[in-house]
């Protein structure tokens, strides 16, 4: 059980345009989901929580404009990279939280970007 | 506010010898602790997890760890390394039923045949 998935499992765009990536709890829902980065080598940073049906809320030097997250439903929420820059490249995991007990994060299998 | 160090950023040791990978933790309200494992272009997977009960947890693969509050530690061990252990390793803490998941710099594990 709690298992989450993304898609795409990498995309590359060029700079200028959107992508659009799937964030999903496939077993359970999920109220909670958080958008992490990854650039090489390095740790996981928290982008964004995500709660279904309100607005999403980011952390410190985060652009929203710029990472629109939409929670419409208890199983899906979405990151779109907008006007995506070579800067922007990098590895996009997201995680659901479980609702109850421990309220512990599973993670997805991760989405690499790679802006041209 | 919480944080996490995780001692050693790369880990090597023989296949068969003990695996032990260090995490210290701050946090001002009782912390939640866990431990996920990633491999290259991978997600991450829980390991183990503290949530308050138990001190010694017991996860995944062989791995345990230890939630010491006197020395804020919650080191991860496993008794006798496999080449597929091979990864890396991440240590994060939240508070109860926190929102936000503050994670270590991660230490990648080599072993060696």
């Amino acid at each position: 059980g709690a298992v989450v998935s993304q898609h795409p499992s990498w995309v590359i765009c060029k700079s200028g345009t959107s992508v659009k990536i799937e964030c999903r709890s496939l077993d359970f829902q999920a109220t909670t989901m958080f958008w992490y980065r990854q650039f090489p080598k390095q740790s996981l940073m928290l982008m964004a929580t995500s709660n279904e049906g309100s607005k999403a809320t980011y952390e410190q030097g985060v652009e929203k404009d710029k990472f629109l997250i939409n929670h419409a439903s208890l199983t899906l929420s979405t990151l779109t990279v907008t006007s995506a820059h070579p800067e922007d490249s990098s590895f996009y995991i997201c995680s659901a939280r479980v609702p109850t007990g421990s309220y512990e994060q599973y993670f997805g299998p991760g989405t690499r970007l790679t802006v041209t | 506010a919480q944080s996490v160090t995780q001692l050693g950023s790369h880990v090597s040791v023989s296949e068969g010898a003990l695996v032990l990978l260090r995490c210290n933790y701050s946090s001002s309200v009782p912390p939640y602790l866990f431990w996920y494992v990633q491999y290259p272009n991978q997600g991450l997977q829980l390991l183990l997890k503290y949530t308050s009960a138990a001190t010694l947890v017991k996860g995944i693969n062989g791995f345990e760890a230890e939630f010491k509050k006197s020395e804020t530690s919650f080191h991860l061990t496993k008794p006798s390394a496999h080449m597929s252990d091979a990864a890396e390793y991440f240590c994060a803490v939240s508070s109860p039923r926190g929102n936000k998941l503050v994670f270590g710099a991660g230490t990648i594990l080599r072993v060696k045949s």
